[in-house]
């Protein structure tokens, strides 16, 4: 499975946007690229995924480089209910075969208010 | 809907000892994941049921087991407990095994102290 290189810790201040870095350069053509977060003393929750164009949903915007060796979530407008570990996680298209994740350790988001 | 739910959210055990922790999937999902998250190791990948049947094992003792049941209800096992074996047990639950589009829900785990 390929790798993701994630900083470990990032800080943004409340309402401002959010952009959280991943690199992947050993991704292979099939691979898509997903998003969760871990919010303290809960479960990981799914943010957002993607395959090649940009995607957006209610929570966070993905945006993938044209060359998908990197991606950037895009939180909008922080709160303090999204400081969190974010996981940028590969997940190979298997047809169907499994839903393992792999996590890395994620980058710590820190929001001020 | 209700979420994914764990029992119990707490446990203790003592060195020696077996546990057993259940997982209760969101309604109409078939596929249920269990992971091992601790400080040093971060969240690691144990196994994945999908119709009773374990589908995926990551890399664990065999001292660690799991099944499914029909109702899609999973347990997981863990004999011989030792220290190293303290963490938080997450559950995740999953529409099928489409893979790449089906998104993983994850329940609050069950906090595993082993003294």
């Amino acid at each position: 499975d390929a790798k993701t290189t994630q900083p470990n810790s990032m800080e943004s201040n409340e309402e401002e946007p959010v952009h959280l870095p991943c690199n992947h350069s050993t991704i292979s053509g099939t691979d898509y690229i997903h998003w969760y977060r871990q919010l303290p003393s809960q479960g990981p929750e799914y943010v957002i995924h993607g395959l090649t164009s940009n995607v957006n949903n209610r929570m966070a915007s993905l945006a993938i480089a044209e060359d998908r060796k990197s991606s950037t979530l895009i939180l909008h407008r922080a709160t303090l209910r999204d400081a969190a570990v974010y996981y940028c996680i590969l997940r190979a298209n298997y047809g169907g075969a499994t839903n393992k994740l792999i996590f890395g350790t994620g980058t710590l988001l820190a929001v001020q208010p | 809907k209700a979420g994914v739910t764990q029992t119990p959210r707490y446990l203790i055990k003592t060195r020696g000892q077996q546990v057993t922790l259940s997982c209760s999937p969101i309604s109409g999902h078939r596929s249920v994941s269990w992971y091992q998250q601790t400080p040093g190791q971060g969240l690691q990948f144990l196994f994945e049921y999908f119709s009773e049947t374990q589908r995926n094992k990551g890399n664990f003792p065999g001292r660690f087991s799991g099944r499914q049941f029909s109702n899609s209800r999973s347990e997981m096992n863990v004999s011989t407990l030792e220290l190293g074996d303290s963490a938080l047990y997450l559950c995740a639950s999953s529409l099928g095994l489409a893979g790449v589009n089906y998104e993983q829900y994850f329940g609050p785990g069950t906090r595993l102290t082993v003294t």
